[in-house]
């Protein structure tokens, strides 16, 4: 079945420090969306990404989905500590509804 | 901001009994999931509900689950006889353009 792998697992980065969380799907995917869940909370939709190559950026974060549609990635720029979270792409592939999850690339950041 | 609610946030519950997870997904999305994150893991898709039947679901979801839209609001999912492996976060989700999650029920198997 088709699987999405994240790297980092774990990331621990100073205040001000940049971030990057690497998706790849061993499928093309249709759209790809990144998901912030705080510790103890729920998963929090970021950003869908549909287009090949596509770059989309939300203040300090930006989001790319790569040409083959087949991997993403998230980097944050300067992270602050109400960055800290586990950051989850999921991918759609063809018609299909259901979003399959990476395995999440956890993030603490401290001062 | 609209939301998916689930009830109850916790439900403790002893092996082999029947539970009922609860869910009021946004009015006017379509499409309905449920999906599971066992403690430190990833989320995991389990069905998705679209039209009054199930549109798709994973090897996770075996005939010990089902799923019910009693009426014109609520989306309930229904394990019949639980086992210690099912203990897990349980989230509803809906979506229109994007998706909603609700902020989870933690299901406990004792």
């Amino acid at each position: 079945g088709q699987q999405v792998m994240q790297i980092p697992q774990y990331q621990h980065v100073q205040e001000g420090e940049d971030f990057t969380t690497y998706c790849n799907s061993s499928t093309t995917l249709s759209n790809i969306q990144w998901y912030k869940q705080r510790p103890g909370g729920h998963p929090v939709f970021l950003i869908q990404l549909v287009k090949s190559g596509e770059v989309k950026k939300q203040k300090r974060l930006t989001f790319q989905f790569g040409e083959a549609k087949k991997n993403s990635s998230l980097h944050i720029t300067a992270t602050q500590t109400t960055d800290v979270g586990t950051y989850f792409c999921a991918g759609r592939t063809g018609t299909a509804s259901k979003l399959t999850f990476g395995t999440g690339t956890r993030l603490q950041v401290t001062l | 901001e609209p939301e998916v609610t689930q009830t109850p946030s916790h439900q403790v519950t002893q092996m082999g009994q029947e539970v009922i997870l609860r869910c009021v997904p946004i009015s006017n999305h379509l499409y309905f999931y449920w999906y599971r994150q066992i403690l430190g893991q990833k989320v995991e898709f389990l069905v998705s509900f679209y039209n009054n039947e199930i549109s798709e679901k994973s090897e996770i979801f075996d005939d010990q689950f089902s799923v019910e839209r009693p009426d014109g609001s609520n989306f309930t999912l229904k394990i019949r006889s639980t086992k210690l492996e099912d203990s897990a976060m349980y989230f509803c989700a809906s979506s229109g353009n994007g998706y909603t999650f609700g902020s989870g029920t933690r299901l406990t198997v004792v």
